[in-house]
């Protein structure tokens, strides 16, 4: 199994709501990334868990706030999103997160906040 | 300037034929990868290289250290491989710089 999952595939949400992305994988990595994708641009990186543990966050906002509660899930919740924020939301895992190791992408939730 | 460039940024075919992409990279780097993003926005990771060639079916990725560049072939190419292709850097760690990306349309 080299699937990465994400739930839902879509998401509109106004600024005040609170929603969450989830992100799965039973291929045993023990690293898991969120990246964010505007339209026509490459993936920037948001968040790298290693082990559970916040590796790297990349200057994201706080209405962005990942969780991590076991090395099979990673969770994004959001809180008080701006129109700024609509972009597809994916989430990648690899191997550890240390070395040369392919990462495998989700198929992206695609958001959308009024 | 990026540290990641690919050319060209566009690039439309016909059926059969060959197909190249280049990616220029400026810093050092651990491995090079070669992703392929379809209209529906998942991202498949086609390569990891880190010296000489690759080969999975018609696709071939290549990498010259040296000259910090690495290429993308794709041979007797088919409106299926109409989609975006990424090359991305392994900077350090876990954390990938990606290029800007070519969108390749094959036409039949």
């Amino acid at each position: 199994d080299t699937e990465v999952t994400q739930t839902p595939k879509h998401l509109v949400m106004g600024m005040t709501n609170k929603k969450s992305l989830k992100c799965e994988q039973h291929m045993g990595h023990r690293a898991m990334y969120w990246y964010k994708q505007k339209a026509k641009k490459p993936p920037e990186l948001m968040f790298v868990y290693s082990y559970e543990k916040l590796s790297i966050n990349e200057s994201v906002p706080s209405r962005f706030s990942p969780e991590c509660p076991n090395s099979s899930l990673l969770n994004l919740h959001l809180h008080a999103l701006q129109p700024e924020d609509s972009a597809l939301y994916l989430c990648a895992s690899s191997r550890d997160g240390s070395g040369q190791e392919t990462q495998y992408f989700g198929p992206g939730t695609r958001l959308l906040v009024l | 300037k990026n540290e990641v460039e690919q050319s060209p940024q566009n690039l439309t075919a016909q059926e059969g034929e060959f197909i190249t992409i280049n990616c220029s990279y400026s810093v050092g780097i651990s491995a090079l990868h070669w992703l392929q993003q379809h209209p529906g926005g998942g991202i498949v990771s086609l390569f990891m290289l880190s010296s000489g060639k690759k080969k999975h079916g018609r696709l071939i990725a290549t990498i010259n250290i040296q000259e910090k560049h690495s290429s993308l072939h794709i041979t007797a190419s088919h409106p299926r491989d109409s989609a975006v292709y990424i090359c991305a850097a392994r900077t350090g760690g876990s954390r990938l710089t990606f290029g800007e990306g070519t969108q390749l349309t094959v036409n039949p």
